[in-house]
Parts: C-alpha cells; structure tokens; sequence
C-alpha cells in the first residue's frame, strides 16, 4: 500500500481563480477527512466522508469551498473566487471506521497571490 | 480557549536529552492522537490512545483521563527527533474528527 496521497503538492494561484484539490486514501479506508492548517497553527477539521456520503463540515468550509468523494474511493476540494485568507496546507488524510487512527497525506501547499 | 493546549510552544534541547511534551484539554474525549510533522508539512501518527501508556522505541506516550491530560516523552532525544510534535483529540461529541493543538516545535542539537 503506497499510502494516503495529494496531488497536487503545490500550487500557486491568483486571487478570485478556482482551484481543485485531489486526495487519493489508503484503498481499504472507508473514511476520509479534509483539514486545513495555517502557517504556525495545527491543523482544522474541515470535512469528513464515510464512504461517498459527507458526514461532517465545519463552519469553516463557506459556500467558496465543496468536497466530493463521488464513488467512495478518492475525493477533491474545490475552492472557488480564492483569497488571499486561503493560502495553507491543505490535508486529506483516511481511516477505517475503527480504529479511527488517522493516516494523513503530505499535503497540498496553496499560495493564493 | 483552545479546546486542546499545549506546552512548550517551542523547545530547544540537546542530543540524548530526555524530553517532556504537555497536551491539556478541556472536554471530553474518546481518544488522544499524538502527531509528528516534519518540515515540508507531512504528518506521522505516532499513538493513538485512550487511558494509561503505550511505548513506541524512545517514544513514550501517557494519559490521565481524570485529569484530561497528556505527555509525550522522548528519551536520549537525537536531531532527527526535531519536528513539530501535535495533539489531537477525538471528541465524544464530533464523530472521528480530530481537534488540534498548535503544536509543539522541538529542535535537538548535536
């Protein structure tokens, strides 16, 4: 098993672009979450699927941002019109249902310039 | 408030040092995860428990459920030990998401 993984690892767009985000889990993982993490800070829950349904979303995740995991394997995050508030790392990361330890991917770097 | 509290913020130590990491929280949880992250951004989860202590190699990983607090211990601490070392908890109340510290940055000199 190669891991959890992101794609892409870096990315570097203007303000007001739209960007996707695609984050590929450990196959047999049933969950699989999303979390944001600012320079300095840890990381923030953003969203959670099990299997293709979405569970869970953070109050974070404004109407700028949608998550999919249309067939229950990967998933992506989209943002849409970026700010400058959006650049962060982005972190996908997936677990069975028990015992829920998380397994994270390296990220994908967003600079919103 | 954070709901989940860290000490040090950062810690400065040298090779073969034994090291203390603090994580307090404030609600009720389920599980305690403890977290490396290695300049670069990628996160290793290092334990996952719920009461008592668990060792892993040099790593060595304690909870106090009635106290709601937690200790990660590094002994003889080496530099490739140097990496952000995060608490995270799994609330009773939030599913399987986790809640962050902010992190504790660890460098170990030679």
């Amino acid at each position: 098993d190669t891991g959890v993984s992101q794609d892409p690892r870096h990315k570097i767009t203007k303000r007001g672009q739209n960007v996707t985000f695609r984050c590929d889990p450990i196959s047999e993982h049933n969950r699989l979450y999303w979390y944001r993490q600012t320079l300095g800070q840890g990381p923030e829950f953003l969203t959670y699927f099990q299997n293709e349904a979405q569970l869970e979303k953070s109050r974070l995740l404004s109407d700028r941002f949608s998550a999919e995991r249309p067939k229950g394997s990967f998933s992506t995050l989209e943002i849409q019109r970026t700010e400058q508030g959006d650049s962060a790392m982005y972190l996908c990361a997936s677990s069975l249902a028990t015992p829920y330890e998380q397994y994270f991917g390296p990220g994908t770097r967003l600079t919103v310039t | 408030k954070n709901e989940v509290e860290q000490s040090p913020q950062n810690l400065t130590a040298q090779e073969g040092e034994f090291i203390t990491i603090n994580c307090s929280y404030s609600v009720g949880i389920s599980a305690l995860h403890w977290l490396q992250q290695h300049p670069g951004g990628g996160i290793v989860s290092l334990f996952m428990l719920s009461s008592g202590k668990k060792k892993h190699g040099r790593l060595i990983a304690t909870i106090n459920i009635q106290e709601k607090h937690s200790s990660l211990h590094i002994t003889a601490s080496h530099p490739r030990d140097s990496a952000v070392y995060i608490c995270a908890v799994r609330l009773r109340t939030s599913g399987s998401r986790l809640t962050f510290g902010e992190g504790t940055q660890l460098t170990v000199n030679p």
